[in-house]
């Protein structure tokens, strides 16, 4: 079983340039995470979808931040203009639909991005 | 809220020594805990899960973890480490009804020869 899938891997941009970062998640899985990863901190929650619906996305910066889910399957994550500050990793993370199972997440391996 | 403390932000151990780290969380019911390690460059992998029931669960890779309620902790641990196992370690908390899980800082283990 193929996992999570994030492009791309690596990402270097100059500040107030647009930046895109894609996703595809296990197949089979409705749920769909976008996480940032600062430099030695964990990962917070930006977005969550169900499906083609964004049910969290309190943690999004909405006024450079936007994301989407078109059919439910492959999302993308946009930031524009791009800030220093959104130097990151950006994960993507997927779950099951089944019972306790979708509490389990599993994740991309990230897409570092650096904004000079 | 809830919340995670991991208050060990780096371990050395030696190798073929024993491992625990440690991981307290802030929720007011029963919560879902799981570990993750993320090795350098990649994404995070689950090792070990927590929902309800024995309070000792076992993980890949030769990992176990002991829930205890009174002291709000979940620590994880390993009898004998291996070179392999230098990572950084990242403890997290849901709960049911809400898949958003919140993480630790982490705690990133070194493994001396």
């Amino acid at each position: 079983e193929a996992g999570v899938v994030q492009s791309p891997r690596y990402k270097i941009i100059e500040k107030k340039q647009p930046v895109a970062f894609w996703c595809n998640p296990i197949s089979g899985h409705n749920t769909l995470y976008w996480y940032r990863q600062n430099l030695g901190q964990g990962p917070e929650l930006l977005i969550r979808y169900e499906n083609e619906e964004a049910v969290d996305d309190s943690q999004l910066p909405k006024d450079r931040f936007s994301a989407e889910r078109l059919k439910g399957v492959d999302s993308t994550l946009k930031i524009q203009p791009a800030e220093l500050g959104d130097s990151a990793v950006y994960l993507c993370a997927s779950s099951s639909p089944l019972a306790v199972a979708s509490y389990e997440q599993y994740f991309g391996p990230g897409t570092r991005l650096t904004v000079t | 809220a809830q919340s995670v403390t991991q208050p060990d932000i780096h371990i050395t151990v030696s190798e073929g020594a024993s491992l625990e780290l440690r991981c307290n969380y802030s929720y007011g019911a029963t919560p879902y805990l799981f570990w993750y390690v993320q090795s350098p460059g990649q994404g995070l992998q689950l090792l070990l899960k927590y929902f309800s029931g024995d309070t000792l669960v076992q993980g890949i890779k030769g990992f176990e973890a002991e829930f205890k309620r009174s002291q709000s902790s979940f620590n994880l641990r390993k009898p004998s480490v291996h070179w392999s196992d230098a990572a950084e370690y990242f403890c997290a908390v849901g709960h049911f009804g809400n898949e958003k899980l919140t993480f630790g800082t982490g705690t990133r283990l070194t493994i001396i020869p």
